[in-house]
């Protein structure tokens, strides 16, 4: 099955900073990269993801990027503010497969 | 809301004992999927649904098992608890129709084993 990494484990920065999160998988015919935020003590939400067709994706601070050659792809987060603090997840996807996610970046924007 | 709901939220119980949760997923998704989160660990698969028959199975104890019903809720039943069972239960569901969609989570079931 699909293995998901992920690094790094924690990341500090200051606000204002950006961070990047990345992720490498291990199946080759996954098609979709989903990156999902999860605030203490809430559930997971999606905040972009992205599909193996397309190179890149943008939403306002938050984009993600994909080499299918290299088998990774990465969260890019500008402009970060406090509010960004949470765990992130990263997940790789075969259509037809289970969602497995990657171990988790905590962020840690300092003020 | 994601509109995935669990119940209960919170769930006491001793060792030994055996309890269910329940998930009611999306109206209209077909795919139910469990994930148990230990303290400040990550989401670790248990096992997936689709239209009512599993469709996928990660690291889940023998002791644990689940089922979709024909209403496409799902259950999971956890026997036996022992202390590290202690964790936050999630249940997620998405479409999955002709391509893959979003994944959207419940609000969880903490169960905490005494």
């Amino acid at each position: 099955g699909e293995n998901v990494e992920q690094h790094p484990s924690t990341l500090s920065v200051q606000e204002g900073d950006s961070a990047v999160i990345k992720c490498t998988y291990s199946d080759s015919a996954s098609n979709y990269f989903p990156w999902y935020k999860q605030e203490l003590g809430k559930r997971p939400q999606l905040i972009i993801d992205i599909r193996s067709n397309v190179g890149e994706k943008k939403d306002q601070r938050i984009a993600v990027t994909l080499n299918k050659t290299a088998k990774h792809f990465s969260l890019h987060i500008t402009e970060t503010q406090p509010e960004d603090s949470a765990v992130y997840f990263c997940a790789a996807i075969l259509y037809g497969q289970n969602f497995v996610f990657g171990p988790g970046t905590r962020l840690s924007v300092l003020p | 809301d994601s509109g995935v709901t669990q119940t209960p939220k919170h769930l006491i119980t001793a060792t030994g004992q055996r309890v269910t949760l329940r998930c009611s997923p999306r109206s209209g998704d077909l795919s139910v999927y469990w994930y148990q989160q230990s303290l400040d660990q990550g989401l670790q698969f248990l096992i997936q649904y689709y239209n009512g028959e599993e469709r996928a199975k990660g690291n889940i104890l023998e002791r644990f098992s689940a089922q979709q019903f024909p209403d496409l809720h799902s259950e999971l039943n956890l026997s036996s608890l022992e202390l590290g069972d202690s964790a936050l239960y999630f249940c997620a569901s998405s479409a999955q129709g002709q391509e893959w969609t979003e994944a959207f989570f419940g609000q969880g079931t903490r169960l905490t084993v005494v």
